[in-house]
């Protein structure tokens, strides 16, 4: 089993429209946790930390649920520029790396 | 403006040929950097982590004699992909961590096409 799964996609979205990812992750040790957003032949950029509390950035909504080892990430009113491959990231403490799901390709349609 | 400089960003080699990338940390120093490869389509996967005075630690699956990782400096890792082959195309990125913030920092990436 992936330590990070996501639904691959592509979402097809027109403007405007709210569109949400999930993403699940095994390892119970992970201890932060992302949204990185990748552009096509780009490296990937952050685009929010995900809080237990859940965390709202403009458009961008992400929650975290331990117990069931959930991470979301909500994007409202989608532009054009929204389109890219959101990547759900997850960390364990100390000098460790980022891992890395397949993320998801989203494709806002004008 | 980008805190970690990856170079270079773009190399075709002919089949056989050694191929060095280079990762700067720009402002801070990176006692820990990672190397990753994506093929298309793929995750990002996590080559070895380069640590600054001592060997790497490479992951299940990943050659240590074919990708040498070289970590001399607090702002340098190099990774050098030996005797490269067609299957070695792919995106390699490297990453420097920020201690002391807990951040990792991305370098741009380098495509690396073997004819």
């Amino acid at each position: 089993r992936k330590e990070v799964e996501q639904d691959p996609g592509p979402f097809n979205v027109p403007e405007g429209a709210t569109v949400a990812f999930n993403c699940t992750y095994s390892n119970s040790a992970s201890q932060s946790f992302f949204w990185y957003r990748q552009d096509c032949r780009k490296e990937p950029k952050l685009l929010m930390s995900v809080y237990s509390s859940g965390n709202e950035d403009g458009r961008f909504t992400a929650q975290l649920n331990r117990a069931s080892q959930y991470i979301s990430l909500l994007i409202r009113d989608s532009k054009l520029s929204d389109s890219a491959t959101y990547l759900c990231v997850v960390k364990q403490a100390g000098n460790t790396p980022l891992v890395f799901g397949k993320g998801t390709r989203l494709s806002v349609i004008a | 403006g980008a805190v970690v400089s990856q170079h270079p960003s773009w190399v075709i080699c002919k089949s056989g040929t050694s191929v060095k990338i280079e990762c700067r940390s720009l402002d801070f120093q990176a006692t820990t950097m990672f190397w990753y490869r994506q093929f298309p389509k793929q995750s990002l996967m996590l080559m070895a982590t380069s640590n600054e005075g001592s060997k790497a630690t490479y992951e299940q699956g990943v050659e240590k004699d074919k990708f040498l990782i070289n970590h001399a400096s607090l702002t340098l890792s190099t990774l050098t992909v030996t005797s490269a082959h067609p299957e070695d195309s792919s995106f390699y990125i490297c990453s420097a961590l920020r201690f002391a913030k807990n951040i990792q920092y991305f370098g741009a990436g380098t495509r690396l096409s073997v004819l």
